[in-house]
C-alpha cells in the first residue's frame, strides 16, 4: 500500500541555519503530496503542496519539489526562525483520497 | 468563519470504558475525517463521512466506529477502551471539490488508565 518515510529527527538547529526535512514516498499511480506542520497543542495546518511531478510547492519561506524520479518531496528552508519550531509531517494522497502521514519530524530552533 | 472544533479537548477513561468525541467541521464543509496521532505509530487514518455516509475506513478494530448527523457534525465512538487506545484523536474537515484542502482541530487527548 500508500506509504511515506520521513526523516524522524529530532533536528535542533540555530536561528538562521538551513533546513533540510528528507520524505520518500511509496505509491501507486500519482499521488499529490503534502507537507503539515503542528505547533505545539494545536492541530496540523497545511503548509504546502503538490499535485503533480516538478511542481514547487511553497509557503512562508518553505519549498518543496514533487521529485517522481527519486519519489521524493524534501522539505527546506534558507533560514530557519524561532517560530519554525514544530513538529513537521509528510503525506500522500493517492487514488482512494485518505492521506498517508510519515511519522512527523520535530524541528527545534535554538536563538 | 470558525474553525473545526472538536471536544472535550482532554479525556481520562478506564479499560473497558466506552468514550464519544465530538467534531464541528468548518460551516460548509461536508465531508469529516478521523486520524489517531501516537508517538509510536504516528498519524493513522480512521475513516471519513460525507453526507452522513462513511466514504472511506482506516484499518482499525470495529471498536472504532463514528457517525455523521445532518449537520456535517461528527461523532467518534470507541467502544471497550484499551490502553494502547490513548491517543490525540484529530478531526478535520474538508469542502469537496475544487481546493479539497483539510483544516484540522486541535485534537482531543484520550488517555486510557
Amino acid at each position: 500500500g500508500d506509504s511515506v518515510t520521513q526523516m524522524e529527527g529530532p533536528v535542533t538547529l540555530s536561528e538562521e541555519a538551513f533546513l533540510t526535512i528528507n520524505c520518500t514516498y511509496t505509491a501507486t499511480g500519482y499521488p499529490s503530496l503534502f507537507w503539515y506542520v503542528q505547533y505545539p497543542g494545536e492541530g496540523l495546518q497545511l503548509l504546502l503542496k503538490a499535485t503533480k511531478a516538478d511542481d514547487k510547492g511553497s509557503n512562508k519561506g518553505f519549498e518543496a519539489t514533487y521529485r517522481k524520479e527519486t519519489t521524493s518531496f524534501h522539505l527546506e528552508k534558507g533560514s530557519v526562525q524561532v517560530s519554525d519550531s514544530a513538529v513537521y509531517f509528510c503525506a500522500l494522497q493517492g487514488g482512494s483520497e485518505k492521506l498517508v502521514f510519515g511519522k512527523g519530524t520535530k524541528l527545534t530552533v535554538n536563538p | 468563519k470558525a474553525g473545526v472544533t472538536q471536544t472535550p479537548r482532554y479525556l481520562i477513561k478506564t479499560r473497558g470504558q466506552q468514550v464519544t468525541l465530538s467534531c464541528s467541521p468548518i460551516s460548509g464543509h461536508r465531508s469529516v475525517s478521523w486520524y489517531q496521532q501516537t508517538p509510536g505509530q504516528g498519524l493513522q487514518f480512521l475513516f471519513e463521512y460525507f453526507s452522513e455516509t462513511q466514504r472511506n475506513k482506516g484499518n482499525f478494530p470495529g471498536r472504532f466506529s463514528g457517525r455523521q448527523f445532518s449537520n456535517s457534525r461528527s461523532e467518534m465512538n470507541v467502544s471497550t477502551l484499551e490502553l494502547g487506545d490513548s491517543a490525540l484523536y484529530l478531526c478535520a474537515s474538508r469542502q469537496l471539490g475544487g481546493d479539497e484542502k483539510l483544516f484540522f482541530g486541535s485534537g482531543t487527548q484520550l488517555s486510557v488508565l
